[in-house]
């Protein structure tokens, strides 16, 4: 079974630009998290999907960070404009929610924004 | 306010020694107990996990944990330590529905020969 993959692996933008990141779930899990995760901290969830709808966007600054996914598979998550303080890797997650608790991490996306 | 503390930053161990990390919760539900490991530049892999019955649980790698529902703890423990165990390591908690899960601030294990 193939994991979750992400793209690209790593990106150095400079502040006020935007970038975009993917993701690509296992296939078949329902649900969907994008983490940030800074350096020396845990990861913090961005936004929860549930097939294509929003679960939870309580913590993503929606002045300036976006996600969306559209069709209930892959998901792309977006910065515009970014800021020093976005430099973090961000990690795409999901899961299956079909009696099955886990969730399964991609690689991850490192950010650097000079 | 839902939290995991992992009182320490770093530890370092000699290999062959045996490892204990401490993870401490609080979770207004049910709490579904994980440990991840993470290496430089990789993602998140998944240790164990407890969701109920046996309080001490195996893992990959030679690892376990004991979950000690009075002390609110999950910690991980390694009878002999390999040096290619050195990475960070991180305790979270979930529920069963779903909900995204919180992480500690990681506990960075350096192993020394």
């Amino acid at each position: 079974e193939a994991g979750v993959a992400q793209s690209p692996r790593y990106k150095i933008i400079e502040k006020r630009q935007s970038v975009a990141f993917w993701c690509n779930p296992i296939s078949g899990h329902a649900t969907l998290y994008w983490y940030q995760q800074i350096l020396g901290q845990g990861p913090k969830l961005l936004i929860q999907f549930q097939n294509n709808g929003v679960v939870d966007d309580s913590q993503l600054p929606k002045d300036r960070f976006s996600a969306e996914r559209l069709k209930g598979v892959d998901s792309t998550l977006k910065i515009q404009p970014a800021k020093l303080e976005d430099s973090a890797v961000y990690l795409c997650a999901s899961r299956s929610g079909q009696g099955n608790y886990e969730q399964y991490f991609g690689p991850g996306t490192r950010l650097t924004v000079t | 306010a839902q939290s995991v503390t992992q009182p320490d930053i770093h530890i370092t161990v000699s290999e062959g020694a045996s490892l204990e990390l401490r993870c401490n919760y609080s979770y207004g539900a049910t709490p579904y107990l994980f440990w991840y490991v993470q290496s430089p530049g990789q993602g998140l892999q998944l240790l164990l996990k407890y969701f109920s019955g046996d309080t001490l649980v195996q893992g990959i790698k030679g690892f376990e944990a004991e979950f000690k529902r009075s002390q609110s703890s999950f910690n991980l423990r390694k009878p002999s330590v390999h040096w290619s165990d050195a990475a960070e390591y991180f305790c979270a908690v979930g529920n069963q529905a779903g909900t995204a899960l919180i992480f500690g601030k990681g506990t960075t294990l350096s192993v020394s020969s």
